[in-house]
Formats: structure tokens, sequence, C-alpha cells
């Protein structure tokens, strides 16, 4: 049964840099591809990107200049960097596993979830 | 792409058939997911390509539709269905979600 795991800061002050790193167990990094999603009251669901074992990357266009995703594959983890954050930035993140069927993504497995708040 | 759920919530009784609408701005084929998410939960995948079910998910879940207009049916509402529900569209990114519907058990 695959597993993700996900740890990070859950309090930043506005113009700080959030982290956030996944570890997938019951299953290898390899041959999938990997997704940071966020949910808040204001914004409902946001995909934030998505990396498979390689580093290659999507993402999305609102985030792009800030966002930063990368893998480890020796270790099985993958992480997300989300530079100058606002309070808009504020709300639960998750890391997820996704599938593909014919080369559209869902999020089939999914992190606890990390609430992150952005006060000063 | 904008993806526009209705209702926003919705109200039923348990055996009640109940039924949630997806729009999209543009067309998407038939490249839309379903989620179910519980209070305190994750989201949980229930529907890809339209109608096709997540292994797992009760046969009282279905949906259909294609190109803009999408509907997931839940034939006979149970407890255990209470929950939001969100669509995705999978077809362009930056992939997007719906607002979600909330339904309750009366």
């Amino acid at each position: 049964q695959v597993q993700l795991h996900q740890w990070g800061a859950g309090l930043l002050k506005p113009s700080e840099t959030l982290s956030l790193t996944c570890a997938v167990y019951g299953g290898s990094i390899s041959g999938f591809y990997w997704g940071w999603i966020r949910q808040s009251p204001t914004l409902g669901l946001e995909w934030i990107g998505q990396i498979d074992q390689s580093g290659s990357t999507n993402y999305n266009p609102a985030l792009r200049s800030r966002v930063t995703m990368s893998v480890e594959t020796s270790k099985n983890q993958f992480s997300l960097t989300l530079r100058s954050v606002t309070a808009a930035d504020t709300g639960v993140y998750y890391c997820a596993r996704l599938w593909s069927a014919e080369g559209r993504y869902v999020a089939t497995y999914w992190g606890q979830g990390t609430l992150v708040t952005v006060s000063s | 792409i904008q993806m526009t759920q209705s209702p926003s919530s919705i109200s039923a009784s348990v055996g009640d058939r109940i039924t949630i609408t997806c729009r999209a701005s543009l067309g998407i084929g038939r490249w839309l997911a379903w989620y179910q998410q519980k209070p305190g939960k994750v989201p949980n995948l229930l529907m890809y390509a339209a109608y096709t079910l997540q292994s797992g998910v009760p046969s009282r879940f279905s949906a259909s539709g294609s190109g803009t207009d999408f509907t997931l049916t839940i034939s006979s509402l149970q407890p255990e269905d209470s929950a939001t529900y969100f669509c995705q569209q999978t077809n362009t990114f930056p992939l997007t979600f719906g607002g979600g519907t909330k339904v309750e058990i009366k």
C-alpha cells in the first residue's frame, strides 16, 4: 500500500520561503509523476504543479515564478519550494502521486496535508 | 479553464438519487475527474475520464458527460456519502478544480 508522508514548516512570515518534503513508502518514486496541490477556503483546490522521477516539471503559470519542485530518487522523496509567500498562500498543502490516463493526470494517493499559515 | 459546479450544496435523504453538475469554460473532451472529500480528510478519487469508476468505489456512483457539461450521480444516497465533491479537468494545464458541492444527509 502506497503511503505519502509530508513535512515542513507550518508558520511563515510574509516574504519567507515555504519548503515541504514528501516521502513515498510502499512503492518506488520511479515511473510516476508526483504533484503538489493546495487547498484554501478562498481559492479552493489549486494544482501547484508536478514532477517526474527525472526532474521534468510542469508548474501552474500563476505560481511558476515562485515555485521549484525537485525529486530525490535515492531517498524516495520529492520537495516543493515556494518563495516570497504572502497571506494568499495560506492553506493546506498536499503532496500526491499522480496517475495518467492517456497523458491526463489525476491524484490517486495523497499525503496527509500540511497546514501552512502566512502571517506577520 | 474555469470549472463551475452546481449546486454548491445539497441536502437529501438516505436512498435519494442526487446529481451534481460540473461545467467547463472550454471543451475538455472526456477529461474530467471527480473527488470526494470528507471533513478533515484528504480528497479521494472517485472517477476519471468522465465516467470510469476508480477501483473500490461503490457502483451507486456514476458519471457522464463530455465537452463542457458533466454530471456525477449517486443513485441511492447513503450516510457515508456525506462529503464535499469536487470536479477536476485533466485536459489542459494548469489542471483546475471546481468549487465543490457539499452533500448533506437530512
